[in-house]
């Protein structure tokens, strides 16, 4: 049981270029969220996901566009990277289907980050 | 916004509690108070959660005034690997956006 998985875990990137960051669930949970963390800083919400098919923007969705067509997997796309999106990337996941909510149904589980840095 | 706020930052020696406030004045009747720490640059864990009662696990103690209206984390011996930061959010069940504040800077001094 891996939990949540981030893929890449590290990227550097030149100004302009496109990427792609995968995030991959395997608790079954409805709902899946993109946050940054830049230094010092707390986490902001960039856009979120509450099912298969549907996606929601954050706090600063602007310059990233995300993807949602399997439930386990969470996709976060810059298609022109700038300088202010070094960052670093956090992705979380909670709330199984009903019939499977216990107290710990609302609890977020992150992953491990993706440290991008864009020249 | 942020439906908290915390101090940005405190110490605990090493070895004492800490307490670590957190105040959620416009707190709903259905949302809870979830705390989580985020130790260095890893993903932020879950720590504990609570609605009105006090809460108590092997990590930590919750406790929330009758009010509601605050809460605070009760690390009860500190030690240097506490050193984190730490997140106070409030959520209903169901709550989709889930919005974090700055949360507050613990340093455990030895």
């Amino acid at each position: 049981n891996a939990g949540v998985t981030q893929t890449p875990k590290f990227r550097v990137l030149k100004t302009g270029q496109s990427m792609t960051l995968l995030c991959a669930q395997d608790m079954n949970h409805e709902y899946m969220y993109w946050y940054r963390q830049d230094p010092g800083m707390g986490l902001r919400l960039i856009h979120y996901s509450v099912g298969e098919g549907t996606t929601a923007k954050g706090e600063v969705p602007d310059g990233y566009n995300v993807s949602r067509l399997k439930k386990q997997n969470f996709l976060l796309g810059l298609e022109s990277a700038a300088p202010s999106q070094t960052s670093v990337y956090f992705c979380a996941s909670s709330y199984p289907p009903l019939g499977q909510r216990k107290w710990w149904a609302n609890v977020l589980t992150f992953g491990a980050g993706s440290r991008l840095t864009v020249l | 916004d942020a439906k908290t706020t915390q101090p940005t930052s405190m110490d605990c020696a090493e070895g004492r509690a800490a307490n670590l406030p957190c105040n959620h004045s416009t707190i709903s009747g259905n949302e809870y108070v979830y705390w989580y720490r985020q130790i260095h640059s890893q993903g932020p864990q879950y720590i504990i959660h609570g609605l009105k009662n006090n809460e108590t696990n092997e990590m930590a103690s919750l406790i929330i005034t009758e009010d509601r209206k605050s809460s605070t984390l009760i690390l009860p011996h500190a030690t240097l690997r506490d050193t984190a930061v730490y997140y106070c959010i409030v959520r209903a069940e169901g709550d989709d956006k889930i919005i974090f504040g700055k949360g507050t800077r613990l340093h455990i001094l030895p």
